[in-house]
């Protein structure tokens, strides 16, 4: 089977660094995608990882190591915007392409 | 603003009554999805079309049933829906499905949260 876990929630300061973790099971792997969700909103799509390592966007870093089977979101210079659920979810080639984890809600704080 | 449309955005519907939800994207996409979000559980994946073909139904009862008229239409035809139906349910799309790796980045509705009484 498949499966993701990922903490159901953290709290941060604002202007602070923080990391959500996400490990996962899954055969097929493809790659580790990032998503935010605001309240009553979409989930909108942040990252994805394919290879080892360290991918850079803006204040937001996706980091994956395939190995482990281990990924992390981080969020540098946290503003209070910021404040969402983040999911991890996994691409594979099975029949559902996405598997998504139950999402981790971020509280940042001033 | 993602490219992908739903209405209604909200619905409150009787365990009796037949209802529709549409989704539309312009996006140029190949592939669309139909999600089910409930509270404190992570995004269920319910249907997936690629190209008007259906590819998966991921053993959703028979009183969700899909529609997808063209690559840019996306509908869900509800009924006889119980409390434990109400949910948001998000429609998605990507470009395509089954070229590898390419599904990774889906492109999300606002959602239509619906309420079964």
């Amino acid at each position: 089977g498949q499966s993701l876990e990922q903490p159901s929630e953290v709290t941060a300061v604002e202007g602070a660094i923080v990391q959500i973790n996400c490990t996962y099971q899954t055969s097929g792997f493809y790659g580790l995608s990032w998503y935010q969700q605001h309240d009553g909103g979409a989930p909108t799509f942040l990252s994805y990882n394919a290879l080892d390592g360290l991918e850079e966007t803006g204040r937001f870093s996706s980091f994956l190591s395939r190995s482990d089977s281990y990924g992390y979101l981080l969020l540098q210079e946290l503003q209070m915007k910021d404040s969402a659920s983040y999911f991890c979810a996994v691409l594979n080639s099975g029949n559902t392409p996405l598997v998504f984890g139950k999402g981790t809600r971020l509280s940042v704080i001033a | 603003e993602t490219g992908v449309t739903q209405t209604p955005r909200h619905l409150v519907m009787g365990m009796t009554n037949k209802k529709s939800l549409k989704c539309e994207q312009h996006l140029g996409h190949n592939a669309m999805y139909w999600y089910k979000q409930s509270a404190k559980k992570p995004l269920e994946l319910m249907f997936v079309y690629n190209f008007k073909e259906q590819t998966e139904n991921n053993s959703v009862p028979s009183r969700f049933s899909p529609e997808c008229p063209n690559s840019s239409h996306l509908f869900l035809h509800l009924h006889t829906l119980q409390p434990e139906d109400s949910a948001l349910y998000l429609c998605a799309s990507s470009q395509d499905f089954k070229v590898a790796g390419l599904s990774y980045e889906q492109y999300f509705g606002p959602g239509t949260r619906l309420t079964v009484t």
